[in-house]
């Protein structure tokens, strides 16, 4: 069965500060996709990253990086230098070859920068 | 084409009463997606249409539920005799590619 925990409910850090939003999931699939995605009060959910199982290269974009770690069943997200705007609730999901038609979501991460 | 449109943003309706969403996707996306959101919980996914067929309805969807998308362009879903429990955030994706998705900003139905 396909599973998404995202233990953090809630994190706030101070504006600058590095902040890291923890993923681990369980799929019995061998192919499979991760994404992250962010939400903000507005309600829509704006793409962040995809990564499919076969590649384990950690990605940066700007201030985001994630690091994906199949021996953990982990896909961590790290925001560096966070900024007011980064407040957000954050999900992490996974689609693999029995729902390949939808995504399973966590239950979402609330990151609320200081300033 | 400005993404992925959903109407109304908002909808209040009593008890025993029937509500219908719209959603408009992006022109050249012919995958379309609902998925319901509750409060403090992430999407979870209803059904899916390629085109106009209704391809995966998930076991959230019950028989006052139903969804449509003639033309395969825009879709509706409409629900029955509503229940508190219907209240939460309704979404709509659409994607030209399989996980290509693109969310709108959602229907929020409260059931009083």
């Amino acid at each position: 069965a396909q599973k998404v925990t995202q233990a953090q409910t809630e994190i706030s850090v101070v504006e600058k500060e590095d902040v890291t939003l923890d993923c681990v999931y369980e799929t019995r699939d061998t192919t499979y996709y991760l994404f992250w995605y962010k939400q903000p009060p507005s309600g829509e959910l704006v793409f962040l990253i995809r990564r499919n199982s076969f590649d384990e290269q950690n990605e940066i974009s700007g201030r985001y990086s994630w690091n994906f770690q199949k021996s953990t069943s982990s896909f961590n997200f790290t925001i560096t230098a966070s900024q007011v705007v980064d407040s957000a609730v954050y999900f992490c999901a996974l689609a693999d070859q029995t729902g390949a038609n939808n995504l399973f979501f966590g239950t979402g991460t609330r990151l609320t920068i200081i300033p | 084409d400005t993404g992925v449109s959903q109407d109304p943003r908002h909808k209040i309706t009593k008890r025993g009463q029937n509500v219908t969403f719209r959603c408009d996707p992006i022109s050249e996306h012919n995958r379309l997606y609902w998925y319901r959101q509750t409060l403090g919980q992430g999407p979870e996914f209803l059904t899916y249409f390629q085109n106009e067929a209704q391809l995966e309805k998930s076991r959230l969807l019950s028989d006052r539920f139903s969804a449509e998308r003639p033309k395969g362009s825009f879709s509706t879903l409409e629900i029955q005799r509503t229940e508190q429990g219907d209240s939460a955030m309704y979404l709509c994706a659409s994607s030209a590619s399989l996980h290509g998705y693109t969310f709108g900003s959602g229907t929020r139905l409260t059931v009083v």
